[in-house]
C-alpha cells in the first residue's frame, strides 16, 4: 500500500512571494503518477499539476512547479508570485500506473496568502 | 457541460437512517469514484467503478454500497447511518484508467447525529 505524507499542516506566505509545500510518499512501485490538488473554500477539488514518475524533468504549470526527487520519494510544490486566490488547502496525491486512476491522498496543507 | 453533479449539497441524518447520495456525469467517462473527506484530512476512496455493471471496494467501503447501472450515474448508498460517517463526500470521474485527470463534483456534506 502507498502512503502520502504532508508534514506541514499550515503555512502562510506574503502576496507576491514564493512558497514551497512538502510532500513525501512511500511506495514499492516504479511506475506511478504524482499530483497536487487545490481545494479552495468552495470545496471544489482542482488539479494543479501532475508529474509522471518516469520523467526526470520537473513539471511546470505557469506559477506552479514541482521538485520531484524519485530516489528520495519527495514531491514538493513551489508557488511563485503568490496570489490571494492561492489561499486553499493543497493535497498531494499518488496514483499507481494502470490501477484504475485510484488516488491516495496526503493529509493536506492549509496555505494562507496574506496581503 | 455540467461535469460531475452531486446531490444533495448538504444533509443531516439521524443515527440508523439510510440515504442515497446521487452522482451523475455527462462526460461519457468510464471510471467513477466515491471519496470521503473527514475534517482536516485528505480524501479516502470508498468505492470505484471502471464501467457500467462493474464496481469494486476502495480503502474504506464498510457501511456503504454502490451500483453502476448506467455510464452516467454512480449512486452511493448509506445503510444504518452512524456518526463515524459524518464527512464530506466527493464523487469523481475520469475518462480512462491511465493518468486521465479526475473531475470532481462539489461534494455533499453529511452530518449524522
Amino acid at each position: 500500500a502507498q502512503t502520502v505524507t504532508q508534514s506541514q499542516p499550515e503555512m502562510s506566505v506574503q502576496e507576491a512571494e514564493t512558497v514551497t509545500l512538502s510532500c513525501t510518499y512511500d511506495t514499492s512501485e516504479n511506475n506511478y503518477y504524482l499530483f497536487w490538488y487545490k481545494q479552495p473554500p468552495s470545496r471544489q477539488m482542482i488539479l494543479v499539476i501532475r508529474q509522471e514518475a518516469y520523467k526526470q524533468q520537473n513539471a511546470t504549470e505557469n506559477r506552479f512547479s514541482v521538485n520531484f526527487q524519485k530516489a528520495a520519494k519527495s514531491f514538493s510544490l513551489k508557488i511563485s508570485d503568490s496570489q490571494l486566490g492561492d489561499t486553499a488547502m493543497y493535497f498531494c496525491a499518488f496514483m499507481k500506473r494502470n490501477a484504475g486512476n485510484m488516488l491516495t491522498f496526503g493529509g493536506g496543507t492549509r496555505l494562507m496568502v496574506k496581503p | 457541460n455540467a461535469g460531475v453533479t452531486q446531490t444533495p449539497k448538504f444533509r443531516i441524518l439521524k443515527i440508523g437512517q439510510s440515504m442515497t447520495l446521487q452522482c451523475a456525469q455527462d462526460m461519457n467517462h468510464n471510471y467513477m469514484y466515491w471519496y470521503r473527506q473527514d475534517p482536516g484530512m485528505g480524501l479516502k476512496l470508498i468505492y470505484y467503478s471502471v464501467g457500467a455493471g462493474i464496481t469494486d471496494k476502495g480503502e474504506v467501503p464498510n457501511g456503504y454500497n454502490v451500483s453502476r447501472s448506467t455510464t452516467e450515474d454512480f449512486p452511493l448508498r448509506l445503510e444504518l447511518a452512524a456518526p463515524s460517517q459524518t464527512s464530506v463526500y466527493f464523487c469523481a470521474s475520469s475518462y480512462s484508467g491511465g493518468s486521465s485527470p479526475l473531475h470532481f463534483g462539489n461534494g455533499t456534506r453529511l452530518t449524522v447525529t
